[in-house]
């Protein structure tokens, strides 16, 4: 059985950064073909799209988000990171991770942890 | 690239739901449709146009073609009541996109 379960900080202040973690079971990102993703939605507004990570540790950002997002993965822990650097109000979303298919499907997605930035 | 959905569709019980996707050239894509419920998180329940994922009932089905990708959902049932949301890959941004979702209301 898959399993995601994302974990952090539930209030930050603004200009401070957000470090995630997504702790995951089932699989590991070790093996060919497997990826995970950061996807946020703001309350009450619709999916966006964050990062990826890939087995191969080849990493891919959000176009608009880029410069404020690192992403990173410990395989012996099961575990990938998103930091996201100078956080603002607007950032205020509840995040989650999820498997990634190679057709970019996001098939098993965690629960979601919810931030909110302010001071 | 922008998908475009629908704000809100309403259907009664037993009915079927259409609810639609618009992009330029979207049939070119490879369009998946998410079911999200309140306070919780998404759930896959079309890949690749048309596939479902083990689990999911076979009332739900996808299409896909020119500048419309549809989901389908046969039998409304009160549980389907939901946010629906269509992804692809933005091949001009090199990353996934999500329209900006369809509420569907069971009467």
């Amino acid at each position: 059985q898959v399993t995601l379960k994302e974990s952090g900080p539930a209030l930050v202040k603004p200009t401070q950064t957000l470090t995630l973690t997504c702790t995951f079971s089932g699989f590991s990102l070790s093996t060919t073909g497997k990826r995970v993703s950061w996807i946020r939605q703001p309350p009450g507004k619709a999916l966006e799209w964050l990062a990826r990570i890939d087995w191969a540790d080849d990493k891919f950002y959000s176009t608009s988000l880029k410069t404020r997002l690192t992403i990173s993965k410990d395989t012996s822990k099961n575990q990938v990171v998103l930091t996201m650097t100078n956080m603002d109000p607007v950032d205020t979303a509840t995040y989650y991770c999820a498997r990634t298919l190679d057709a970019s499907a996001f098939d098993i997605w965690g629960q979601g942890t919810m931030v909110t930035v302010s001071s | 690239y922008v998908l475009t959905q629908p704000p809100s569709v309403s259907v009664a019980p037993g009915k079927t739901a259409i609810i639609t996707c618009a992009g330029n050239n979207i049939g070119s894509k490879s369009v998946h449709w998410y079911q999200q419920k309140p306070g919780q998180a998404p759930v896959l329940v079309i890949y690749h146009d048309s596939d479902r994922p083990s689990g999911i009932p076979e009332r739900f089905s996808g299409s896909n073609s020119g500048n419309t990708a549809t989901l389908t959902i046969s039998r409304v049932e009160a549980g389907d009541e939901a946010d629906y949301y269509c992804q692809v890959w933005d091949i001009s941004s090199n990353h996934p996109l999500f329209g900006g979702g369809t509420k569907l209301t069971v009467l």
